[in-house]
């Protein structure tokens, strides 16, 4: 079936370094692929979304490539700040059906130290 | 505003008190669902709706009920609540077949 899996939390960073969060898919076919954020004591809301190979999603300085080739969907952000402490979200949809579910990994929580 | 809001935010209860919880959606969005989030587990859907008066089960409906007589309105029911069904819940909502879905806030429930 399909699934999502993204490394094991929390991860601690000082403030501008550099981050990547890995995460990697498995799905038949072609799925869109994205990434959620969770801000404390919030919903999740949408932070970047690629719908095809070697698409790039990009906002708020945070990046991450669909690579069809390793199945994966690594988020990267150059000089995080204190504000991007979240929990993360990968997901992905195949995005072609009516009943199409949204497949989360399980997050990861992101600590940046000032 | 373009936003999906549940109520309440937070709630305690006692095992075995029906209680509901709202869930509306101001984007005419045809799909909306139910998640709880737990430590470790992630966001597992509960229930959905592709439309008004259709519902379908999730990964985890044991213990949960959904109706959708209103397409902006999608309300979780626990019949006799118990306290595994202490959580984090989140109601989301998007167009079929969109690529982006809306959540609401949370509700914080915890059944003693």
């Amino acid at each position: 079936g399909n699934s999502v899996t993204q490394m094991e939390g929390p991860v601690t960073l000082s403030e501008e370094a550099f981050l990547t969060i890995n995460c990697t898919y498995t799905a038949t076919g072609y799925p869109s692929l994205f990434w959620y954020v969770q801000y404390p004591g919030e919903g999740l809301q949408l932070l970047l979304k690629a719908t095809k190979a070697d698409d790039k999603g990009s906002n708020k300085g945070f990046e991450a490539t669909y690579r069809k080739e390793t199945t994966s969907f690594h988020l990267e952000k150059g000089s995080v700040q204190v504000s991007d402490s979240a929990v993360y979200f990968c997901a992905l949809t195949k995005g072609r059906y009516r009943d199409d579910k949204i497949i989360f990994g399980k997050g990861t929580r992101l600590h940046i130290l000032p | 505003e373009a936003q999906v809001t549940q109520n309440p935010r937070y709630l305690i209860t006692v095992t075995g008190k029906k209680l509901t919880v709202t869930c509306s959606q101001n984007m005419n969005h045809e799909y909306m669902s139910w998640y709880r989030q737990d430590p470790g587990l992630g966001l597992r859907q509960i229930y959905y709706s592709m439309n008004v008066e259709v519902t379908d089960k999730g990964d985890v409906p044991e213990g949960y009920k959904v109706s959708r007589k209103e397409k902006r309105n999608f309300p979780l029911i626990l019949e006799s609540p118990s306290p595994n069904q202490t959580s984090l819940y989140f109601c989301a909502s998007r167009f079929l077949n969109g690529q982006e879905a809306f959540f609401g806030q949370g509700t914080r429930l915890t059944v003693v």
